[in-house]
């Protein structure tokens, strides 16, 4: 979805180094997540954050950090990067008022972490 | 936490035979939606399904709500090449998270 977008979209880093992934989005929703994506995995929820002053932890955020800077936008880290995070990263957003709570997703960042 | 099933991994399909996907859950869901990502492409959200029972249809494609809740399906009648992607099925766990299958693969053999 244009309203969502992610830089870079695509980056090959070193072991160790540290990455940040950058989101975007103009649909003005609150609500901001950051996946990861293996292959036959699906989609693993790394941490969400329901308003600026509201980060959670997902299922799988060892070893990442974020960072809500404003409404619009939603930092991923990885601190020291390894190569078991090399994966796809997909940022989403959602409306809470809106009745579906539908999730709208960036474009993606392929990482490799050689 | 709760978890989706979803089968099968991957499917094979010859162009104008049909395809479905199946989503269980041992605990009822409050719903369900489904999601398809095309070859190199994100998530797009296809629909959600709420009430027991309920069956909903776009174009080829008909979705489907166990009367317990706790599964769904996905089925594309005579399937077309732009039908290739992977579909996603996702219960909301709590607080608009999100929890996704681990996706069906179609392809369709032209």
């Amino acid at each position: 979805d244009a309203d969502v977008t992610q830089t870079p979209r695509n980056r090959i880093t070193k072991t160790g180094k540290r990455i940040m992934l950058e989101c975007s989005q103009t649909k003005g929703h609150d609500r901001m997540y950051w996946y990861r994506q293996d292959p036959g995995l699906g989609l693993q929820l790394i941490y969400y954050s329901f308003d600026v002053k509201d980060i959670n932890k997902g299922e799988i955020s060892d070893g990442y950090s974020v960072s809500r800077q404003a409404q619009a936008k939603f930092s991923l880290s990885l601190e020291s990067a390894i190569p078991n995070q090399t994966a796809l990263y997909f940022c989403a957003t959602s409306d809470p008022t809106s009745q579906h709570h539908t999730q709208y997703f960036g474009p993606g960042t392929r990482l490799t972490v050689l | 936490g709760q978890q989706v099933m979803q089968i099968p991994q991957y499917q094979h399909v010859q162009e104008g035979e049909d395809f479905t996907t199946y989503c269980n859950s041992s605990t009822t869901l409050s719903n369900i939606q489904w999601y398809k990502q095309r070859p190199g492409g994100h998530p797009v959200f296809l629909i959600q399904l709420v009430k027991s029972g309920e069956v909903k249809k776009q174009k080829r494609l008909t979705f489907q709500f166990g009367e317990a809740k706790k599964n769904s399906s996905l089925h594309i009648t005579a399937t077309q090449t732009t039908d290739v992607g992977t579909y996603f099925c996702a219960e909301e766990a709590g607080s608009y998270q999100l929890t996704f299958g681990k996706g069906t693969k179609l392809s369709v053999i032209p």
